[in-house]
């Protein structure tokens, strides 16, 4: 167990639906990371984010998006999804931002149909 | 857009055997270098993170070098067993200010 909390585990909905993620990361962690793991893809950063603040930015489509609270908790919001966002979705957390090593969560398993 | 490379991209060993598969990652800038066990229907587990030229890290039977100038780094591991089986995978970064790139993972399959 890494510490790192996702719900829910698994999602089904339909296309054109929109959903939330949420990512509790270790305690003491201030960085959470998102990631998509498609068939046959690697894992793909999507965004971090720091202390509440966006840190960086990967291919995150503008239907998706994500902010961190105050208690450090985050949120991945999915709107007007298609069929090619099914998917697993990884929440992982780090100390710091930079060598630190990431710790993932258990993922969301997101189907659309 | 950074590309790092596994191979190969599947194995399978016979239990006792040792074992090894490379990292390849762009030599140009080079900030740290992460590896990750991520058994199936779990999530990735981190093993190391390396950050300097001729790093060699051990955990157990596990272990992994790194040679920045050309680019790789290997993970080995001695006398595999079942429980070895897991996808292994190497993340790379070029700066403090970007994010890991993920390479798509060796899967290794142990037999008893």
């Amino acid at each position: 167990d890494s510490g790192v909390t996702q719900t829910p585990k698994h999602l089904i909905t339909a296309t054109g639906q929109r959903v939330t993620l949420r990512c509790s990361p270790r305690s003491g962690d201030l960085s959470v990371y998102w990631y998509q793991q498609s068939l046959d893809q690697g894992l793909q950063f999507l965004i971090q984010y720091y202390n509440g603040e966006e840190r960086a930015k990967g291919n995150i489509l503008e239907r998706f998006s994500a902010q961190q609270f105050p208690d450090l908790h985050s949120e991945l919001n999915l709107s007007s999804l298609e069929l090619g966002d099914s998917a697993l979705y990884f929440c992982a957390s780090s100390r710091g931002q930079t060598t630190d090593t990431q710790y993932f969560g258990p993922g969301t398993r997101l189907t659309v149909l | 857009i950074l590309n790092v490379e596994q191979s190969p991209q599947s194995l399978h060993v016979q239990e006792g055997d040792s074992t090894n598969f490379t990292c390849s990652f762009p030599s140009s800038n080079f900030y740290a270098l992460h590896w990750y066990r991520w058994e199936t229907a779990k999530s990735p587990e981190a093993l190391f993170v390396m950050t300097l030229n001729g790093d060699e890290k051990k955990k157990g039977r596990i272990s992994a070098t790194l040679n920045t100038k050309e680019g790789y780094s290997y993970l080995y591991i001695k006398g595999s067993q079942p429980e070895d089986s897991a996808t292994y995978l190497c993340a790379f970064r070029n700066s403090g200010n970007t994010p890991l790139v993920f390479g798509k993972g060796t899967r290794l399959s142990v037999i008893a």
